[in-house]
């Protein structure tokens, strides 16, 4: 079955540093791969997502990851976070169930910045 | 304009009670969904509804009944309420194709 592994669940940076959120999926085929992102009291917003070609994605807000085939992982960085990132980040797999698409999530890593 | 959006916002009730959440996407999205969010942040896919009709149903309790009236609209229905449902109920649309989901604000639900 496909899942979604986020070995981090709670990360401490300090503003203007830089960040890397771990993500390991497990899927027998090319997967497609999200990053999410929740602040506070809202619904998930997509940071960005990869389907196939180039392995390095650009996202919203500054925010990048990196598809590694070889590692299963899909690692989301920025390189110098702002207060307003922090939030919970979720990774997500494409898979498919009873026929039908459904996204299978990591258990997600609360991001925390130090002033 | 808000793009997916859930009534009510919060939900607090007596166990034993029945009570609906409401959905509706103007997306024009074809597939419609709810999650689950339990008090650790995990999300548990629930139901997916593809132009109305259903195609997902992850071994939820009989007692939570999606109904989709259209492709625009999902809701939510759930008898006989337990402690245990106290979660954040999220809608989401997405094409069919996976492009990623848009996800409404959330329903939180308290069950007292």
């Amino acid at each position: 079955a496909q899942s979604v592994t986020q070995p981090d669940i709670h990360i401490t940076v300090s503003e203007g540093a830089s960040l890397e959120l771990r993500c390991n999926y497990s899927y027998g085929a090319t997967p497609y791969l999200f990053w999410y992102v929740q602040s506070p009291g809202q619904g998930l917003q997509l940071l960005l997502k990869y389907f196939s070609g180039d392995t390095l994605v650009q996202g919203i807000k500054g925010f990048e990851a990196e598809f590694k085939r070889s590692q299963s992982s899909f690692n989301l960085r920025k390189p110098s976070v702002h207060w307003s990132d922090a939030a919970e980040y979720f990774c997500a797999v494409g898979a498919t169930g009873q026929g039908a698409q459904k996204l299978v999530f990591g258990q997600g890593t609360r991001l925390t910045i130090n002033p | 304009d808000t793009a997916v959006s859930q009534t009510p916002k919060y939900l607090v009730t007596q166990m034993g009670n029945d009570k609906s959440i409401k959905c509706e996407q103007n997306l024009g999205h074809d597939t419609m969904y709810w999650y689950k969010q339990d008090s650790k942040k995990f999300l548990k896919i629930m139901f997916s509804y593809n132009n109305k009709e259903l195609i997902i149903n992850e071994t939820v309790p009989n007692r939570f009944s999606p109904k989709s009236p259209d492709k625009a609209h999902l809701n939510l229905h759930i008898n006989s309420l337990e402690l245990g449902d106290s979660a954040v109920y999220f809608c989401a649309s997405s094409h069919v194709s996976l492009d990623g989901y848009t996800f409404g604000s959330g329903t939180r639900l308290t069950v007292v």
